[in-house]
């Protein structure tokens, strides 16, 4: 079936250190794996995505990395600000009927940057 | 130019009532999905468009819950006879063509059922 496991549920981190979320995904026809950041009240918005054909991304403070023989990717976020504090979210795409046609979401990480 | 947007806003609606949801997707999109988000849960997929037709409404959690689009660009979601259960936070995304390009949310819908 389509699963996404997402961990940790919240992760506090002190204003500076880095904030790893890990994901682990079911379907190994997967190919597309992006991350967004949801903000109180706000709605989500896409921060990085990577697909299968590369092992790592980076944009600035943020990077995700890939290992699809494990079906695992992880969001990495450096030198965190008070800002980066938010819920996000993992995803996969998911082939139903020979035809991606939809992500599947993690449970989300609750993640408070302390000043 | 403009992004995704859905109305209403709130909705409070009393058990046994239908509602219908609104969703305008990006113009040029013909990809256009629907989201549910109970508090502080995560994001359950329920129907995926794909131009006017939904080659996938398996998440769509009983046959209380409908959607059409039309034009390729409009979409209604519709709950017919709510529940209590269905309060929850419904939001719609529209990507260009397919699901492995980033998906645009709207601000969505915030539905009450007393």
């Amino acid at each position: 079936g389509e699963n996404v496991e997402q961990h940790p549920s919240t992760l506090s981190v002190q204003e500076g250190d880095s904030a790893v979320i890990k994901c682990t995904y079911s379907d190994s026809a997967s190919n597309y794996f992006p991350w967004y950041k949801q903000e109180l009240g706000k709605r989500p918005q896409l921060i990085i995505d990577i697909r299968s054909n590369v092992g790592e991304k980076k944009d600035q403070r943020i990077a995700v990395t890939l290992n699809k023989t494990a079906k695992h990717f992880s969001l990495h976020i450096t030198e965190t600000q008070p800002e980066d504090s938010a819920v996000y979210f993992c995803a996969a795409s998911y082939r139903r009927g020979g035809a991606t046609n939809k992500l599947i979401f993690g449970t989300g990480t609750l993640l408070a940057v302390q000043p | 130019g403009a992004g995704v947007s859905q109305s209403p806003s709130n909705k409070v609606t009393e058990k046994g009532k239908d509602v219908e949801l609104r969703c305008d997707p990006i113009s040029g999109h013909t990809a256009l999905y629907w989201y549910r988000q109970s508090l502080g849960q995560g994001l359950e997929f329920l129907i995926y468009f794909q131009g006017n037709s939904a080659p996938d409404k398996s998440g769509l959690p009983s046959d209380r819950f409908s959607a059409e689009r039309t034009g390729g660009s409009v979409s209604t979601l519709t709950i017919q006879r709510t529940q209590q259960e269905d309060s929850a936070v419904y939001l719609c995304a529209s990507s260009l063509t397919r699901a492995q390009e980033t998906q645009y949310f709207g601000p969505g819908t915030r539905l009450l059922v007393l």
